[in-house]
């Protein structure tokens, strides 16, 4: 079983539509993040949580939010989907008590806005 | 200025050793050297991480120069399913906002039969 699962895998909306992409993982981890992909570009940071009450912007926090609904879980939110949101969205974690802060990814939810 | 410069593409025989380099001339002390690699189109994997000894999992064996300048991954028997990108990437090995996992450009390794 995986340690770090996403839901949906993949999902087409319209623009304005509100959507939301779940991570759940089992790796006992306090450290997650949310991550975009867009083609021939590297990972970009949208938030990241260090634990329940801890919700941080990364780079690129603009039209998305984020809700942390326990250690397991993080939830990304579009609230106005728009077409340039088209991308490939990765959830990671990492343990607090790792020697290296080793990031671990979930298989990725490829969203595609009309 | 990126901090790691990879090879664009490598190709590698089904069952040889798939190596792979990375130069990183401006590593600082504190700095780590990463390996990660990502499948088409799927989540980015973990493979190993030095400071300045080699370093061996299961997965792969990592070789770091003593000035630490450049380092090579080594897939000891590669199989059609390592063939993807492959990421250096140096960093401090603790969080703050400004250390994000960035990555470049990468080495695409195709394993041919």
């Amino acid at each position: 079983d995986a340690d770090v699962t996403q839901t949906p895998r993949n999902r087409i909306t319209k623009t304005g539509k509100r959507i939301m992409l779940e991570c759940s993982q089992t790796k006992g981890h306090d450290r997650m993040y949310w991550y975009r992909q867009d083609p021939g570009l590297g990972l970009r940071l949208i938030y990241y949580s260090f634990d329940v009450k801890d919700i941080n912007k990364g780079e690129i926090s603009d039209g998305y939010s984020v809700s942390r609904q326990a250690q397991a879980k993080f939830s990304l939110s579009l609230e106005s989907a728009i077409p340039n949101q088209t991308a490939l969205y990765f959830c990671a974690t990492s343990g607090k008590r790792s020697r290296a802060d080793t990031q671990y990814f979930g298989p990725g939810t490829r969203l595609t806005v009309l | 200025d990126a901090k790691t410069t990879q090879p664009p593409s490598m190709d590698c025989a089904e069952g040889r050793a798939a190596n792979l380099p990375c130069n990183h001339s401006t590593i600082s002390g504190n700095e780590y050297v990463y390996w990660y690699r990502q499948i088409h189109s799927q989540g980015p994997q973990y493979i190993i991480h030095g400071l300045k000894n080699n370093e061996t999992n299961e997965m792969a064996s990592l070789i770091i120069t003593e000035d630490r300048k450049s380092s090579t991954l080594i897939l000891p028997h590669a199989t059609l399913r390592d063939t993807a990108v492959y990421y250096c990437i140096v960093r401090v090995a603790y969080w703050y906002a400004g250390n994000m996992l960035t990555f470049g450009g990468g080495t695409r390794l195709m394993v041919k039969p």
